[in-house]
């Protein structure tokens, strides 16, 4: 498989549920993102990891949790979630820190909390 | 943090018609690039564009990147039925992260 994969592709989950996002690169990217996409925003960036350390917390709730254990994999973990969170999680990664570098995302996992 | 702005917001128009989209900026630019997503996907990256003047072309599409780097537009020619999809420019700040603007929505009718 290549490119960025994300699964699931859909989530349907209550308020007390805790569920996980998954994202995986095969292009041997150092760099991952999470982004929400909501229908009236702009793509938020939420969290960074550049050679699986965080350098970017956009000011996210505590209730969106992020986890790199390897530079091909990263994980959203989720729980006790609001309505508002409802939305489109893309996963994206990008060889490095130049500002050229391409990001290449995900399909994105569609979520729905109810 | 830098703020993008992209317009229109909605486009409509028939197969065949040439449009212009627009991002702009109150600041300067390091780079900036052009996306399109469709339903259900993600963004798919068009076009890097880095130097102020900068004209590039694929295919049918014409991206221009403005002298002071502030500005950018995207021409469709004779615009088809697959060209149908939200068209997102960002920007990179001189740090890791990028920020995107709110996105076109393009709509070509057959």
């Amino acid at each position: 498989e290549t490119g960025v994969t994300q699964t699931p592709r859909h989530l349907v989950m209550g308020m007390t549920n805790k569920k996980s996002l998954k994202c995986e690169q095969h292009l041997g990217h150092n760099a991952m993102y999470w982004y929400k996409q909501s229908a009236k925003k702009p793509l938020e960036l939420m969290f960074v990891y550049s050679l699986e350390e965080r350098v970017e917390n956009n000011s996210v709730p505590s209730r969106f949790s992020p986890e790199c254990p390897n530079s091909s994999h990263l994980f959203l973990h989720l729980h006790t979630l609001q309505p508002e969170d409802s939305a489109l999680y893309l996963c994206a990664s990008s060889q490095g820190g130049e500002p050229t570098d391409t990001q290449y995302f995900g399909p994105g996992t569609r979520l729905t909390v109810l | 943090t830098q703020l993008l702005e992209q317009s229109p917001q909605f486009l409509s128009i028939q197969e065949g018609e040439n449009l212009t989209v627009y991002c702009n900026s109150s600041s300067v630019f390091s780079s900036l690039q052009w996306y399109r997503q469709e339903p259900g996907e993600g963004p798919v990256l068009l076009v890097t564009v880095v130097t102020g003047g900068e004209v590039k072309k694929l295919k049918r599409l014409t991206f221009q990147f403005g002298d002071a780097r502030k500005d950018s537009s995207l021409h469709i020619t004779a615009a088809q039925p697959g060209d149908t999809g939200l068209y997102l420019c960002a920007s990179r700040d001189y740090g890791q992260n990028f920020v995107f603007g709110p996105g076109t929505r393009l709509s070509v009718l057959p």
